[in-house]
């Protein structure tokens, strides 16, 4: 089965809110972990990413947290917007494999305005 | 700079032929990889090249399925007796050499494939 999924496949938020979108993983080797945003038509585009030694990284407004001892990784989106309505993947690089990555299904955000 | 290139962006191909999708990276990088996405799924892992060689092809679904990289820049994906299950966004991404860890992959927007 799958080693990366996603708790909630839709996420709908008022612009200006902030936004979680939620992931959990098994693979207790995994070494990275990337969240990945996508918009219609286009390809993934990397967001953030977090080494399995870290528990939280901050970007410009985004936060990633893992927890490894639940397996779970959330993306933390502050004050959304438009712009940021797309299809959220997590992703996970095992350890060992410096190069295969592993998506989940995807969450797709919408932001109201 | 450039990014990462595909053409053509949509085939639509008839059950049973060939078809090649190609791959332009970022220049400089020598990693270059191919991933299939399904609609409403994450890219599953095709191929990933390094310079020339296909370092590791365990994603490959069927020996219907080959990719080249002959010059270690452009790559091209060939798909053999098309099926209708082979309907998906083929996805090409690159990256500098991987190391000792994880380096970013870069996205094309994808070449969209319809087997009728």
């Amino acid at each position: 089965g799958e080693s990366v999924g996603l708790h909630l496949p839709t996420l709908s938020v008022q612009e200006g809110d902030n936004s979680i979108i939620n992931c959990a993983y098994s693979n207790s080797a995994s070494d990275y972990f990337i969240w990945y945003k996508q918009e219609s038509g286009k390809g993934p585009q990397f967001i953030i990413d977090i080494r399995s030694n870290m528990d939280k990284r901050q970007g410009q407004r985004v936060t990633v947290l893992l927890n490894k001892t639940v397996k779970h990784l959330s993306l933390q989106i502050a004050a959304t917007q438009p712009g940021d309505s797309a299809v959220y993947f997590c992703a996970e690089n095992i350890s060992g494999s410096n190069y295969k990555l592993t998506f989940g299904k995807g969450t797709l955000l919408t932001v109201n305005p | 700079g450039a990014g990462v290139s595909q053409t053509p962006s949509n085939k639509v191909t008839e059950k049973g032929k060939y078809v090649e999708l190609r791959c332009d990276p970022i220049s400089g990088h020598t990693a270059l990889y191919w991933y299939r996405q399904s609609l409403g799924q994450g890219p599953e892992f095709l191929i990933y090249f390094q310079g020339t060689g296909a370092a590791d092809d365990s994603g490959l679904p069927n020996d219907r399925f080959f990719a080249v990289r002959p010059e270690g820049s452009v790559s091209t994906l060939k798909i053999q007796r098309t099926e209708r299950g082979d309907s998906a966004v083929y996805l090409c991404a690159s990256s500098l050499t991987p190391g000792l860890q994880w380096n970013e992959q870069y996205f094309g927007p994808g070449t969209r494939l319809t087997v009728t």
